[in-house]
């Protein structure tokens, strides 16, 4: 089945540096990749998502690239600031019924100022 | 808010017990999935139903079951609690039933094992 692994663990940052996070997925027929930001006591949220059709796509601070050969795809957050900490989380899909969203471990971003 | 509404809060029970989650998924979402979340374990996929099917499984125990009823909500039945079952229990929904869509998260049902 699918995995998906997700580096680093923790990543620590200035306010105002870029942060990258990068995951790698198993399975060459996962074509939808998902990022989701999740605050200290809250739920998972959408922030960005890609399909296997694109390369990058962008959303004002945050852009993510995919490299199908490589099967890897990667978050990018620019000019961080202190509200960017959170824990991250990448996944991978098929995008068909009956499989599943398999998410990496997670990265925990920290921002200071 | 995500839309997504998913009770109790927080439970607290001891080993032995059976508790049910609930979770009402967004207006006009027919697909609910369940993830559990623990420190050292990160989100993990159990369960998917989609218009009141299961759709697909995922690391769910045997002494986990689930359903999703005809307005669509969902209920996560837990019995036989130990305490490794101790974690965050998350519901999302989406519209369709391919996993290629977004999905939308509650806010969770945190439980406890004493």
């Amino acid at each position: 089945g699918e995995n998906v692994e997700q580096h680093p663990s923790t990543l620590s940052v200035q306010e105002g540096d870029s942060a990258v996070i990068k995951c790698t997925y198993s399975d060459s027929a996962s074509n939808y990749f998902p990022w989701y930001k999740q605050e200290l006591g809250k739920r998972p949220q959408l922030i960005i998502d890609i399909r296997s059709n694109v390369g990058e796509k962008k959303d004002q601070r945050i852009a993510v690239t995919l490299n199908k050969t490589a099967k890897h795809f990667s978050l990018h957050i620019t000019e961080t600031q202190p509200e960017d900490s959170a824990v991250y989380f990448c996944a991978a899909s098929k995008g068909q019924a009956g499989t599943a969203l398999i998410f990496g471990k997670g990265t925990t971003l920290s921002v200071s100022s | 808010d995500s839309g997504v509404t998913q009770t109790p809060k927080h439970l607290i029970t001891a080993t032995g017990q059976r508790v049910t989650l609930r979770c009402s998924p967004r207006s006009g979402d027919l697909s609910v999935y369940w993830y559990q979340q623990s420190l050292d374990q990160g989100l993990q996929f159990l369960i998917q139903y989609y218009n009141g099917e299961e759709r697909a499984k995922g690391n769910i125990l045997e002494r986990f079951s689930a359903q999703q009823f005809p307005d669509l909500h969902s209920e996560l039945n837990l019995s036989s609690l130990e305490l490794g079952d101790s974690a965050l229990y998350f519901c999302a929904s989406s519209e369709g039933q391919g996993y290629d869509q977004p999905q939308h998260f509650g806010d969770g049902t945190r439980l406890s094992i004493l």
